[in-house]
């Protein structure tokens, strides 16, 4: 198995906090992935990183920022929360292989929710 | 832009009973590979398998078997004689042939196998 952990793998929060999600990993892979799952949309990229400071957007990356200052940790941070983002948020990395296969695996996820 | 459709939102089936999941993708480029994941009701994403543009071979692996066709952009799965521990929630995804490597997800389709 890869070696992905998220954390906090359960949050309730208010709407206007801020959030942070950590997502941790041991295979030193170079490209990191924040998905989100919704009931009917599947899983939507939030944003992704390809190196150490380097990240970029997603398809629905409103409303949230990320940074990734080690190889290992990839933070997704939810400036103030809101109710539609309230949603299960998955963690992936990639191996960095140049004939990429595009393989992803993933963490547990992290179900968040905010009244 | 890249798109993947699973049309079938639910599926029930009793056990032993056969059950084939549709996936059908749009995309513009000539090398891609196509996913599919499982995700049981303990949450995590199970990678199941990956095909690659350039191979139309169906692939059988115990009762599970899949069936790629380039003509009509469809990758499904089959399942044959289904079982209770197949309930799950299935994801058909395609990968991109860009930088980000990133994977585009179908929104899920829901089987539930009965007893």
């Amino acid at each position: 198995d890869a070696g992905i952990t998220q954390s906090p793998r359960h949050k309730v929060t208010e709407t206007g906090t801020p959030v942070t999600l950590r997502c941790h990993q041991t295979e030193n892979h170079r490209y990191m992935y924040w998905y989100r799952q919704d009931p009917g949309h599947g899983l939507r990229l939030i944003h992704y990183s390809y190196g150490v400071k380097d990240t970029d957007k997603g398809e629905v990356s409103d409303g949230y920022s990320v940074s990734r200052s080690k190889t290992e940790d990839f933070l997704l941070t939810l400036e103030s929360a809101t109710s539609s983002q309230t949603s299960v948020y998955f963690c992936a990395i990639s191996e960095s292989r140049r004939l990429n296969t595009g393989e992803l695996f993933f963490g547990e996820g992290s179900r968040l929710t905010v009244l | 832009a890249q798109k993947v459709t699973q049309a079938q939102t639910e599926i029930s089936v009793v056990e032993k009973e056969d059950v084939t999941l549709d996936c059908v993708y749009e995309t513009r480029d000539t090398t891609y590979y196509l996913f599919w994941y499982k995700q049981p009701p303990s949450g995590e994403l199970v990678f199941l398998i990956r095909r690659n543009s350039f191979d139309e071979q169906n692939e059988i692996s115990g009762r599970y078997s899949w069936n790629f066709q380039k003509s009509t952009s469809s990758f499904n799965f089959t399942i044959t004689a289904s079982q209770v521990v197949d309930s799950a929630v299935y994801f058909c995804a395609l990968s991109e042939d860009t930088g980000r490597r990133a994977l585009t997800f179908g929104s899920g389709t829901r089987l539930q196998v009965q007893p």
